[in-house]
């Protein structure tokens, strides 16, 4: 079964400092990966997808996050954040293999402190 | 400007009651999913859509339904079986998977339903 775990509810970091925003997956075969952002009371944004080839994955606002197969991991990454990066992230998954349905992680919040 | 549409933005249901959920999108999407969220949770799949008169159940359908009779809207209606409805809830849209199974969900702003 498809599973997608994000490890910390709450990142907190200084503006100006890199941030990264864990996520690990589990999932048959190779994996389609997501990022979303989701500000309050709106709906979740696309920010960057993993689909096959170079392991470090360019999105939008500046994101980037690096797909790692042995670790099973997806971590997104910002060089210098802001504090308007200050939302809420989800990781999510994509069975290759079945239905093109996705599997979010719980979130986490980032607060990017001025 | 092509996007979704979701309305109300706030819904108040009293006990006993079925109220229905808009979604509407001018994307030209095939499918078309219906997940809510609770704090701490994430997002979960109630319904999803591939194609018009057609549709799946997802992780927690119990105590909702759906219709798709028209590509451009996918309604839920939350059935006073759900005993409890209080979330924020999502639609999203996505070209066909056998066209783009690697393209990203586009969502909705939501609609937030309390019981009264």
């Amino acid at each position: 079964a498809q599973s997608v775990a994000q490890p910390e509810d709450q990142v907190n970091v200084a503006e100006g400092n890199p941030l990264t925003v864990k996520c690990t997956y589990s999932v048959s075969g190779n994996p389609y990966l997501f990022w979303y952002v989701q500000y309050p009371n709106r709906g979740l944004q696309f920010l960057l997808k993993y689909i096959t080839g170079d392991n470090l994955v360019k999105g939008s606002y500046g994101f980037e996050a690096e797909f790692n197969k042995s670790q099973t991991s997806f971590h997104l990454k910002k060089p210098s954040a802001l504090v308007s990066d200050s939302a809420l992230y989800f990781c999510a998954v994509r069975d290759r293999t079945g239905a093109n349905n996705l599997f979010f992680g719980t979130g986490t919040r980032l607060t990017v402190i001025p | 400007d092509g996007g979704i549409t979701q309305s109300p933005k706030y819904l108040f249901r009293k006990e006993g009651q079925n109220v229905t959920l808009s979604c509407e999108q001018n994307l030209n999407h095939d499918a078309m999913y219906w997940y809510r969220q609770d704090p701490g949770q994430g997002l979960r799949l109630i319904y999803y859509s591939q194609i018009v008169n057609d549709f799946q159940k997802g992780d927690i359908a119990e105590g909702y339904s759906v219709s798709r009779e028209k590509k451009e809207s996918f309604p839920l209606t939350v059935t006073s079986a759900q005993k409890n409805p209080t979330a924020f809830y999502l639609c999203a849209s996505s070209i066909d998977v056998g066209q783009g199974i690697n393209q990203p969900q586009h969502f909705g702003d939501g609609t937030r339903l309390s019981i009264l």
